[in-house]
Parts: C-alpha cells; sequence; structure tokens
C-alpha cells in the first residue's frame, strides 16, 4: 500500500503571501491518480486538484497542483484569509484497488 | 444540484454493528463513471477511505478493514448503505459519503455529504 506524507505539518504565513505545500509517495503514483482536498474546521473536505495539475470547477487560479512519480506540491501563489485550512493529498492505487490520504499539512495565519 | 446525507446512529455500543446510509440526489449510481465512497476522520484526525461502490456493481475495500465492511447499494432508492461490524471506541469519528466521477482517468471526490458523527461507546 502506497504511504502519502505531507510536509510541513503545519505552515504558519500571511495573506498575501505564497504556500508551498509537498505530498511524497513511498512508491512512485500515477499523475491521473493524485488530488488535493481542502477541509475547513466543521466542514467537509473540498476537491481542489485532480490528476495532480489540473483545478476542480470553480476554483480560484491561485491554487495549481505540480509533480510527477513520488513528488507532488500543491501552490497556492497568493494567501487569501479564506485559505487558511488544512490540506489532503490523496492518491488511487490499483494493487490493491483503493485510496489512501496523508496526514494534511494545516496552513495557518501567522 | 448533487447532494449527500449521511444518517445512522450517532451512539453503537463496542462489539455492535453499524448501520449507515447515504442518501443522495442529483445524478444515478447507474450512470457510467459514477461510484459511491465512504471516508471517516476520527477526531483531530486525518481523513480514511473506507470502501466504495461502483455503477456497475463492483465494491472496493479498505484492505485492513475489508474483513469488517460491506457497502451495497440501492439504485432505486437513490441510496448508498454502509455496514462496519464489531464496533469499538477506536471507530469513533465522523463518517463521510462523497460522489466519485471517474472523468480523464481522474477519480474525483467531487461532492461530500456533510458528515455524521458516530461515537462508539458503552
Amino acid at each position: 500500500e502506497i504511504v502519502l506524507t505531507q510536509s510541513p505539518g503545519t505552515l504558519s504565513l500571511s495573506p498575501g503571501e505564497r504556500a508551498t505545500l509537498s505530498c511524497r509517495a513511498s512508491q512512485s503514483v500515477s499523475s491521473s491518480y493524485l488530488g488535493w482536498y481542502q477541509q475547513k474546521p466543521g466542514q467537509a473536505p473540498r476537491l481542489l486538484i485532480y490528476g495532480a495539475s489540473s483545478r476542480a470547477t470553480g476554483i480560484p487560479e491561485r491554487f495549481s497542483g505540480s509533480g510527477s512519480g513520488t513528488d507532488f506540491t500543491l501552490t497556492i501563489s497568493r494567501l487569501e484569509p479564506e485559505d487558511f485550512a488544512v490540506y489532503y493529498c490523496q492518491q488511487y492505487g490499483t494493487s490493491p484497488p483503493g485510496f489512501t490520504f496523508g496526514q494534511g499539512t494545516k496552513l495557518e495565519i501567522k | 444540484q448533487v447532494t449527500l446525507r449521511e444518517s445512522g446512529p450517532a451512539l453503537v455500543k463496542p462489539t455492535q454493528t453499524l448501520t449507515l446510509t447515504c442518501s443522495f440526489s442529483g445524478f444515478s449510481l447507474s450512470t457510467n463513471g459514477m461510484c459511491v465512497s465512504w471516508i471517516r476522520q476520527p477526531p483531530g484526525k486525518a481523513l480514511e477511505w473506507l470502501a466504495r461502490i461502483d455503477w456497475d456493481g463492483d465494491k472496493f475495500y479498505n484492505t485492513s478493514l475489508k474483513t469488517r465492511l460491506i457497502i451495497s447499494k440501492v439504485t432505486s432508492k437513490n441510496q448508498v448503505v454502509l455496514t462496519m461490524t464489531n464496533m469499538d471506541p477506536v471507530d469513533t469519528a465522523t463518517y463521510y459519503c462523497a460522489r466519485i466521477v471517474v472523468a480523464s482517468g481522474s477519480y474525483l471526490f467531487d461532492y461530500w455529504g456533510q458528515g455524521a458523527l458516530v461515537t462508539v461507546s458503552s
């Protein structure tokens, strides 16, 4: 089973700054199968990025995803107040078939 | 408009079986490429995928929980049911159901229910 490790655990930044979140897989992941989700307190997760780099419907352009193989990155170009939340990466594995999530990165206001 | 809603008991006793229902609208689980999954999140912890059922009836489970889970669908009622046996306090979590759309070779968890908190305690 593929393990996803996210870093850092907590990222403290100010509005307007650039955020870079990392997701590292224990073995190679198809880019098609890598997604990113945002979760705010008391809410369900929201899909941000699928296929490693494609923005989901309605997601602002300041969110972008990149990477391949075992290293993937979520970048938020200029932080807005509403972006402070927990972010999870997720992958789909085929052997055995199933999904795993990273442990999350908390993005907090500095 | 796609919506999903989880329902079930808020409190179960250790060793009991949990049954959760996901009632959805705005899509059909008989449509090619549609799936529904269950995901859970213990308080203050990360998300954990549990199970998935596809439009064609295929079912997939988290390998570490496979012996305790059953997922099923009632297409005519737009419902997906998850049963989890032998509940333990460590199973205390918010349980979410989510729609998955298979598109462009990717699996998109694009709509989620609001979640149902299940506490396991005697």
